[in-house]
């Protein structure tokens, strides 16, 4: 099956720096990609679709400045957490459809952890 | 407001029984619904896909039921084992998904 990567896997950073988590497509190009972020025991809510080569488009209430995406080249997108505060901490997933497949894949996640 | 339930938080069965999982959903008409499972720290894993127009599909031991008159949607696990355990999500769509908050399933061996 089609295969998603992310990096890092985890990360650790103090409150009011940057962290940038990147989602790659491995064996395919994926022109869209969507990235999710999912508290503990809860589900996971679309935070934005990431569209390459044009801007990203947001989820009501996910403040675009704060979560930059790039969408560079069809195989990887970056979210950037900007000025990151304890309560941005969560699991961010990234996922990709492979063609014009309706189902997506989705990477392993990131583990974000602000102190 | 849209709303999507998944009923049980938590599902525990012996291993061998058949699992049923139920999603319910308010406010939408989607074209797609798909379950999928996600093991703890990981990324979902599509399981299975079924559109608007279709009843059911099955897929091995799994098997899933569309009723958009009823707005839900059925995931059954046959013959189930300990292996299975984990969370399964539904989600409405294909591209932008909403999820559901996931039932974890607990096969006992």
């Amino acid at each position: 099956g089609a295969v998603v990567s992310q990096h890092p896997s985890r990360v650790i950073c103090k409150s009011g720096t940057s962290v940038k988590i990147e989602c790659r497509s491995l064996d395919f190009q994926a022109t869209t990609m969507f990235w999710y972020r999912q508290f503990p025991k809860q589900s996971l809510m679309l935070m934005a679709t990431s569209n390459e080569g044009s801007k990203a488009t947001y989820e009501q209430g996910v403040e675009k400045d704060k979560f930059l995406i790039n969408h560079a080249s069809l195989t990887l997108s970056t979210l950037t957490v900007t000025s990151a505060h304890p309560e941005d901490s969560s699991f961010y997933i990234c996922s990709a459809p492979k063609g014009a497949s309706e189902t997506q894949y989705f990477g392993p996640g990131t583990r974000l952890l602000v102190l | 407001s849209q709303k999507i339930e998944q009923n049980s938080e938590a599902l525990n069965i012996q291993e061998g029984k058949t699992a049923t999982l139920t999603c319910n959903y308010t406010n939408y008409s989607p074209a797609y619904l798909q379950w999928y499972r996600q093991d703890p720290g990981r990324g979902p894993v599509f399981l299975l896909l079924i559109r608007e127009n279709e009843k059911e599909k099955r897929k091995e031991r799994l098997k899933v039921t569309f009723d958009t008159t009823l707005k839900q949607s059925l995931f059954h696990i046959t013959a189930s084992q300990p292996a299975d355990s984990a969370t399964y999500l539904c989600a409405l769509g294909s591209g932008d998904m909403r999820f559901g908050a996931g039932t974890r399933l607990t096969v006992k061996p």
